[in-house]
């Protein structure tokens, strides 16, 4: 079983649609949680921490459910520009190199 | 603010020629530092990280190895590069847990250099 699993999709929707993205982690001590965002061809960019309450920043919704390792991301009014690689990430938290589990991405693709 | 640089943005190198990759980051002190591959339409893969100067741990068995000679900045080199060395390299950083006083920090990445072993 991988460590940190998301569907790869693609998610084709249409502008201004809800989107959801789910993902899965095996190590249940894990302390810390992120979504990434990669465009094609560039670097990973950080796009929210995940928090226990969940959290919001603006047209984005992260939540963590501890008890079933589940992480999800939703996307509210997509935009064209929303199209891109969304990566899962999960820190163990218990390693002094600060190491990173990356999910093999969910790739969305925004059409007008 | 941090800013982290990598050079070169592209190279192409022909198989068993010699690598080296730099990166740098700036606005910071005493930071982890991590170097992935990422190869053509695959996840991550995490090569080595640095905790210190000259501390470094291998995370795959490889032709590859990296360096710190200063505290901001990290070297992946090769001696003969071969064909499956090719892909994106994606140098990054995050403080470490000792700085932060927790675990469980985010990487921030560089641009990238994507190698082309010919």
């Amino acid at each position: 079983r991988k460590e940190v699993e998301q569907d790869p999709g693609p998610f084709n929707v249409p502008e201004g649609a809800t989107v959801a993205f789910n993902c899965t982690y095996s190590n249940s001590a894990s302390q810390s949680f992120f979504w990434y965002r990669q465009d094609c061809r560039k670097e990973p960019k950080l796009l929210m921490s995940v928090y226990s309450s969940g959290n919001e920043d603006g047209r984005f919704t992260a939540q963590l459910n501890r008890a079933s390792q589940y992480i999800s991301l939703l996307i509210r009014d997509s935009k064209l520009s929303d199209s891109a690689t969304y990566l899962c990430v999960v820190n163990p938290g218990n390693n002094a190199g600060n190491m990173l589990t990356f999910g093999g991405g969910t790739r969305l693709m925004v059409k007008p | 603010s941090q800013t982290i640089h990598q050079w070169p943005a592209t190279l192409v190198q022909p198989v068993g020629s010699p690598l080296s990759l730099e990166c740098t980051v700036e606005g910071t002190s005493n930071p982890n530092l991590y170097w992935y591959r990422q190869a053509a339409g695959r996840g991550l893969q995490l090569l080595f990280y640095s905790v210190g100067i000259g501390q470094i741990s291998s995370e795959v068995p490889q032709n590859l190895s990296a360096s710190r000679p200063q505290d901001r900045q990290f070297i992946l080199s090769s001696k003969k590069l071969l064909l499956s060395d090719s892909g994106f390299y994606l140098c990054a950083w995050s403080d470490s847990p000792k700085k932060r006083g927790a675990y469980g920090n985010e990487q921030f990445f560089g641009p990238g250099t994507r190698l082309t072993v010919l």
